[in-house]
C-alpha cells in the first residue's frame, strides 16, 4: 500500500531564510508526488507535481521540489521564505490505478518569524 | 467556473442524527473522492467513485455511505452521526487520463 511520511509536525523560520520540508514516500512503481499547501480555514491549493520527466520541478509562489528515487523522497524547498507562506504543507502520492487516489502525509505547519 | 462545490460549509448535529454531504463538480470528472482532515492527521479517504454508479471504500469507511446517481454528483452520508465524526470533510474530482484532483472548500461538520 503506499504511503507518505512527512516527518516534521512543526517547522518555525524567518522571514527571508531558505525553506526544505521532508516527505518520503512508499510506492510500488513510479509515483505521482503532489505537495499541496492550506491556509488557516482553507481549502487544498496545489504547489507543484511530479510524475515523470525533470526531477527537479518548479510550482507556484517560488516553490520547488525535487523527487529522488533513490531515497524515496520529494522535498519541498523555498530559497527566501515570506511571512505569507505560514500555513500547513501536505505531501501526497498519487496511484495510477484502482482509482488513481491520493494518499496524504500528515502534514507540516510552517511558522514564519518577522 | 465553479469547479467542485461542496453543501453545506458548516453544520452541527446532535449524536445519533442523520445528515448529507453533496459535493458537486462541473468538469466532467469521472473520479470523484471523499476525504475527512483531523489535526495531525492529514486527509485520510472515506470513499471514492470511478464513474457514475460505482463506489468504493477508501481507508476509513466505517459510519459513512455514499452514492453516485449522476456523474456530477457524490453524496456523502452519516446515518448515525457519533462526536467521532466530528472533522473537516473534503471532496475532489479527477479526470480520466489527468493528474491533478481538484478540491472542494470543505465542510466543517461538528457533533455533539
Amino acid at each position: 500500500a503506499q504511503s507518505v511520511t512527512q516527518p516534521d509536525i512543526h517547522i518555525t523560520v524567518s522571514e527571508g531564510a531558505s525553506l526544505e520540508l521532508r516527505c518520503n514516500y512508499s510506492y510500488g512503481a513510479t509515483p505521482y508526488l503532489f505537495w499541496y499547501v492550506q491556509s488557516p480555514g482553507q481549502g487544498l491549493q496545489l504547489l507543484l507535481k511530479y510524475f515523470s520527466g525533470d526531477t527537479l520541478v518548479q510550482g507556484i509562489k517560488g516553490f520547488e521540489a525535487e523527487f529522488k528515487r533513490s531515497q524515496s523522497s520529494f522535498n519541498l524547498r523555498k530559497p527566501s521564505v515570506h511571512w505569507s507562506d505560514a500555513a500547513e504543507y501536505f505531501c501526497a502520492v498519487g496511484s495510477t490505478g484502482g482509482g488513481n487516489k491520493l494518499t496524504f502525509g500528515t502534514g507540516t505547519q510552517l511558522k514564519v518569524e518577522l | 467556473n465553479a469547479g467542485v462545490t461542496q453543501t453545506p460549509k458548516f453544520r452541527v448535529l446532535k449524536t445519533g442524527q442523520s445528515m448529507t454531504l453533496l459535493c458537486a463538480q462541473d468538469m466532467n470528472h469521472e473520479y470523484m473522492y471523499w476525504y475527512r482532515q483531523d489535526p495531525g492527521m492529514g486527509l485520510r479517504l472515506i470513499h471514492y467513485s470511478v464513474g457514475e454508479g460505482t463506489t468504493a471504500k477508501g481507508e476509513v469507511p466505517d459510519g459513512y455511505n455514499v452514492s453516485r446517481l449522476k456523474k456530477q454528483n457524490f453524496l456523502l452520508g452519516l446515518e448515525s452521526a457519533a462526536p467521532s465524526q466530528t472533522s473537516v470533510y473534503f471532496c475532489a474530482s479527477l479526470g480520466q487520463g489527468n493528474t491533478e484532483a481538484f478540491f472542494g472548500q470543505g465542510t466543517r461538520l461538528t457533533v455533539v
